[in-house]
């Protein structure tokens, strides 16, 4: 079945450090993939996404790239902010026939240090 | 506007009783999702609806899980006789509709833990 795998984490980081969190996944067709991301004390928010090959999702400084090739949605930023201190996770959707259901990796969480 | 609320956000149970969490979804959303987040689990679909009807019920864990929705608004997953392995955090989302460019607004989360 439709799998993702991201990287563990923690994750720690100065600010300013560059940021990637690798995301590879496993599904039949064309699956739309997304980037959610869990502040503290906070609910879940749509980060970024993404719904064909090639594509990219971008916000708040964040990339992602759809890699059909390499089945992968690498988040990257090129400077992280303490701000960003959060859990990311990546997920897909298989939008085939009844399927709306989101499938989601394990989550990276994140921590920026001043 | 309001966002999508869940209630209640901490239940505390006893094994073998049944709980009842409530979800209403943003205003106007026609498609509503649960999902459950364990530790060590990660985040699993348990049931969507479009409308009242539930097109995919595939991730409810047992016959033990159910969930309704009425008037196309707000939606009750119940568990009877829980078990330990139900603690979780269960998160609600609405959206437009089922369309992949529309977008999962998620609400905060019941943490049930059951004793």
């Amino acid at each position: 079945g439709d799998s993702v795998t991201q990287m563990e984490g923690p994750v720690t980081l100065s600010e300013e450090a560059f940021l990637t969190i690798n995301c590879t996944y496993t599904a039949t067709g064309y699956p739309s993939l997304f980037w959610y991301v869990q502040y503290p004390g906070e609910g879940l928010q749509l980060l970024l996404k993404a719904t064909k090959a090639d594509d990219k999702g971008s916000n708040k400084g964040f990339e992602a790239t759809y890699r059909k090739e390499t089945t992968s949605f690498h988040l990257e930023k090129g400077s992280v902010q303490v701000s960003d201190s959060a859990v990311y996770f990546c997920a897909l959707r298989n939008n085939a026939g009844n399927n709306r259901k989101l499938i989601w990796g394990l989550g990276t969480s994140l921590a920026v240090n001043p | 506007g309001a966002g999508v609320s869940q209630s209640p956000s901490n239940k505390v149970t006893e094994k073998g009783k049944d709980v009842e969490l409530r979800c209403d979804p943003i205003s106007g959303h026609t498609a509503l999702y649960w999902y459950r987040q364990s530790l060590g689990q990660g985040l699993e679909f348990l049931i969507y609806f479009q409308g009242n009807s539930a097109p995919d019920k595939s991730g409810l864990p047992s016959d033990r899980f159910s969930a309704e929705r009425t008037g196309g608004s707000v939606s009750t997953l119940t568990i009877q006789r829980t078990q330990q392995e139900d603690s979780a955090v269960y998160l609600c989302a609405s959206s437009v509709s089922t369309g992949s460019n529309y977008e999962q607004y998620f609400g905060p989360g019941t943490r049930l833990t059951v004793t």
